[in-house]
């Protein structure tokens, strides 16, 4: 079966304007989560949609948001960019329980310029 | 605060070599840790996961972690490394929120590099 997919896999955008990043779980599955991993910081945990409820979140400001449609794809939105948020994101999804093994996509490129 | 240290940032080593890569955490509660691999341009795949049980597990490509919670280690290892191998890799634990929902805490990962 297909596996996750990110869309677009690379951005260029410029301070101030916003994106919007998009994930399609594995068919069946109903959580969605969202990583940001860069040189400095690494791994970090965004916000984990399942369902389409937020059910966790990160420590990331309010310009990153997310939001999940009834056939589980979801989408993140970042606003305002800054050169900051350059980085790679990356979303995983699994069936949603606890112990389920996560599914990650390629990622999408993001450059701030 | 929970957090995973792996504290070799790159490590080098022989084809057909033994391997061991460390990995420390801090989690207040039992941990459900996991290792990923992450190749160029590819996304993470989990290796291996430790829940509950055997301390010692076994996952794919050759690969097993032991888990250590008086040391609080869950150290990778492979009895012979394959050029194939080369990547990124990355030790994670597994928090739960006050909802029981599980969300990655990972380490800044250690790069493999084989030689020929």
């Amino acid at each position: 079966k297909a596996g996750v997919t990110q869309t677009p896999r690379y951005l260029i955008k410029t301070r101030g304007q916003q994106v919007t990043l998009s994930c399609s779980p594995i068919s069946g599955h109903r959580s969605v989560s969202w990583y940001q991993q860069t040189p400095g910081q690494g791994l970090q945990f965004l916000f984990e949609y399942f369902s389409e409820t937020q059910r966790n979140k990160g420590n990331f400001p309010g310009r990153f948001s997310g939001r999940q449609f009834s056939n589980s794809r979801s989408e993140m939105n970042v606003s305002t960019l800054e050169l900051g948020d350059s980085a790679l994101y990356l979303c995983a999804s699994s069936f949603g329980g606890r112990e389920d093994e996560q599914f990650f996509g390629p990622g999408t490129r993001l450059t701030v310029l | 605060a929970q957090s995973v240290t792996q504290p070799d940032i790159h490590i080098t080593v022989s084809e057909g070599a033994s391997l061991e890569l460390r990995c420390n955490y801090s989690y207040g509660a039992t941990p459900y840790l996991f290792w990923y691999v992450q190749s160029p341009g590819q996304g993470l795949q989990l290796l291996l996961k430790y829940f509950s049980g055997d301390t010692l597990v076994q996952g794919i490509k050759g690969f097993e972690a032991e888990f250590k919670r008086s040391q609080s280690s869950f150290n990778l290892r492979k009895p012979s490394v394959h050029w194939s191998d080369a990547a990124e890799y990355f030790c994670a634990v597994g928090a739960l929120n006050a909802g029981n929902n599980r969300k990655l805490i990972w380490g800044l990962g250690t790069s493999l590099a084989v030689n020929p």
